[in-house]
């Protein structure tokens, strides 16, 4: 059960918009519309940003979006934010009832 | 509101044990899945486990597979998770979330606190 890979590090301006990648396999993220993204500032508990693959929790704003297509999906930031700078997860359903995280994307504003 | 607590900063020695407890607040207790998540120092999250409160199952990752149990209390609407044979490389932050997948929407929607385990000699 291998971590999904991100890439390590996404920079943007502010007001841009930038698109962090979460490749799996399809024994999980081609398998399953079970797709989440997670925001995690140091410190902090994580924070739930995109479920399903493309629906947002109540309160999430509207700049996040998500997507999938195949074995990758792709969590999308516009109208970049000082306050996005974070590290950004994804998190898929794998078989047998387990999950598996991304490596994790260190956004900087 | 929903609350997950956690239990406090745990220091074990090299092949101790060490058994952290989530209680949960705010909510049907037996409604929604528990997972737990990990994170070492400088490393990213890490999937561990996931417990059904209502009737108990359990799936577990397997990078612990033999050295970790999950288990609840519905009686104060705790989970715990036990980890043994503890090595410098389990020292990090544990958090438990839960998941409304049982009746609803899959995310780990509300999480605890995290607890630090540190392992060392």
């Amino acid at each position: 059960q291998s971590a999904l890979t991100q890439p390590a590090s996404v920079s943007g301006s502010p007001g841009q918009s930038i698109t962090i990648s979460c490749t799996g396999t399809t024994s999980d993220v081609g398998s399953y519309d079970l797709v989440s993204w997670y925001q995690h500032h140091p410190g902090k508990a994580p924070k739930a940003l995109i479920f399903e693959v493309s629906k947002r929790p109540s309160g999430v704003s509207n700049r996040f979006s998500g997507s999938k297509s195949g074995n990758t999906a792709s969590l999308t930031i516009s109208g970049l934010q000082a306050e996005d700078e974070a590290d950004y997860y994804c998190c898929s359903y794998a078989d047998s009832n387990t999950y598996v995280f991304g490596t994790g994307t260190k956004v900087t504003v | 509101q929903v609350q997950l607590v956690q239990s406090g900063a745990e220091v074990k020695k090299p092949g101790a044990s060490v058994k952290l407890s989530c209680k949960a607040s705010g909510y049907i207790f037996t409604s929604y899945y528990i997972h737990w998540v990990r994170q070492a120092p400088g490393q990213g999250l890490e999937w561990m486990g996931i417990i059904s409160p209502s009737g108990g199952s359990t799936n577990y990752g397997q990078n612990f597979q033999g050295r970790i149990t999950m288990t609840r209390d519905m009686s104060t609407s705790t989970v715990y998770m036990e980890l043994s044979s503890l090595t410098s490389q389990d020292t990090a932050v544990y958090y438990c979330a839960r998941d409304p997948r049982l009746t609803g929407d899959s995310l780990l929607d509300n999480w605890g606190q995290g607890t630090l385990v540190s392992v060392s000699s």
